[in-house]
């Protein structure tokens, strides 16, 4: 089955130091990858998302994610953080982008001055 | 203009009563989900429906059932309550295809007292 795993819980970053979330993904077969964040009490705003091609993807707002498949990640980066940015932020896998999505446990994003 | 609705933002519910949940998409999308995020689970798949047919139910209770009344429209009643129920329902829509990334409302935060 498939899963996702969001090994930082919590992660803190000062404001302009660059950021990585880490997500690893347990799949057999191609996945499609997905990177939401959700700001509070708001719903999932989707980052970005992989489909087989170019293992770079950009997203919104500067941020960008890695596919590896042979560390099965999917990591998401950003050079420079933005207060703003304080939000969690979901990794989520699925087999065909329309079923289901697996979602990992999320990674709250604290931005220190 | 948020472009999928969700009524009601909050809910209270006791005990035993049933509820429906209300999801309206004007993105012109032809598939529609819910999607549960509770404090104990990560956010959880539920059921999925394309062109107002069932194409995925997660769902283990049958105490859960979307209605898919319009195309642009799938609600989800819920019987029986319980206290476990409590949770943000996102109903969520994508655009046919192998290549569209789900889109999320605001959600439904139910609390079953």
């Amino acid at each position: 089955a498939q899963s996702v795993t969001q090994p930082d819980a919590r992660v803190t970053v000062s404001e302009g130091a660059s950021l990585q979330l880490r997500c690893k993904y347990s799949y057999f077969g191609t996945p499609y990858l997905f990177w939401y964040v959700q700001y509070p009490r708001q719903g999932l705003q989707l980052l970005l998302k992989y489909y087989p091609g170019d293992p770079v993807v950009q997203g919104v707002n500067g941020f960008e994610a890695e596919f590896s498949k042979s560390n099965s990640s999917f990591h998401l980066r950003k050079a420079s953080v933005h207060w703003s940015d304080w939000a969690v932020y979901f990794c989520a896998v699925s087999m065909l982008a329309r079923s289901k999505l697996s979602f990992g446990k999320g990674a709250k994003l604290t931005v220190s001055p | 203009d948020p472009k999928i609705i969700q009524k009601p933002k909050y809910l209270v519910a006791v005990t035993g009563s049933e509820k429906i949940l209300i999801c309206e998409q004007y993105l012109g999308h032809n598939a529609m989900y819910w999607y549960r995020q509770s404090a104990k689970k990560p956010l959880e798949f539920m059921f999925s429906y394309s062109y107002q047919k069932l194409m995925d139910n997660q769902t283990a209770s049958s105490r859960f059932q979307p209605q898919s009344s319009k195309k642009n429209h799938l609600d989800l009643q819920i019987t029986a309550l319980k206290p476990d129920d409590s949770a943000t329902y996102f109903c969520a829509s994508s655009r046919g295809g192998c290549n569209q990334a789900p889109l999320f409302g605001e959600g439904t935060r139910l609390s079953v007292l």
